[in-house]
């Protein structure tokens, strides 16, 4: 167990629709990542928050949003949803500065009907 | 842009024995850091083992090793007396503190099969 929660585990939906993925970081990690894992793209970083503010964006579609509240979870939130959209969404998070170290969460698979 | 590449789509090892999987990066940072992940067919990514790249010693996590030459930009992983728990994909992975961002880049994975 790395101390990452991660919910729903699996969620189906249909195309067109909106979802929202919900992250928990470790106590104390202050910076949260989201990842997508699917078939086609392999591994792929999507955005990353720290302390409640955007740090980097990676390959992450206009579709797609996230934010990180003042309890420091994280939501990423896909609407629009297409069927290349299914695939499993992970988040990780670290703690700040020097030697980085992500923990995963066990991921979301999405399934887009 | 950074780039990692694993080589090895699949692979198998007799258990007890021993496996090397390759990773190679593109890169023109100096200093970043160098991951293996693995991911059994439970989905959970593990950290199985790091590397910063200012560290000429290669890092060893008990069975785990890795054989690090910064120069030819390679990563391999070593894996001593397999067992049939190390069945899992296996991700080569790449960070280092670009715009203030540690976010991890990853080869495509080594399927690893451990076979009794």
């Amino acid at each position: 167990d790395s101390g990452v929660t991660q919910t729903p585990k699996h969620l189906i939906t249909a195309t067109g629709q909106r979802v929202t993925l919900r992250c928990s970081p470790r106590s104390g990690d202050l910076s949260v990542y989201w990842y997508q894992q699917s078939l086609d793209q392999g591994l792929q970083f999507l955005i990353q928050y720290y302390n409640g503010e955007e740090r980097a964006k990676g390959n992450i579609l206009e579709r797609f949003s996230a934010q990180q509240f003042p309890d420091l979870h994280s939501e990423l939130n896909l609407s629009s949803l297409e069927l290349g959209d299914s695939a499993l969404y992970f988040c990780a998070s670290s703690v700040w500065g020097g030697y980085n170290e992500q923990f995963f969460g066990p991921g979301t698979r999405l399934t887009v009907l | 842009a950074q780039t990692v590449t694993q080589s090895q789509p699949e692979m198998s090892v007799q258990e007890a024995e021993t496996v090397t999987l390759s990773c190679t990066y593109d890169t023109s940072e100096n200093n970043y850091y160098l991951f293996w992940y693995k991911q059994p067919p439970s989905r959970q990514m593990i950290l199985v083992i790091r590397q910063e790249a200012y560290k000429q010693q290669n890092a060893t996590e008990n069975r785990f090793s890795v054989n690090f030459q910064k120069a030819a930009k390679s990563f391999s992983l070593k894996i001593s007396d397999s067992q049939l728990g190390d069945t899992a994909m296996y991700f080569c992975a790449f960070s280092f503190s670009g715009a203030g961002s540690y976010q991890l880049t990853f080869g495509k994975g080594t399927k690893l099969s451990v076979i009794p």
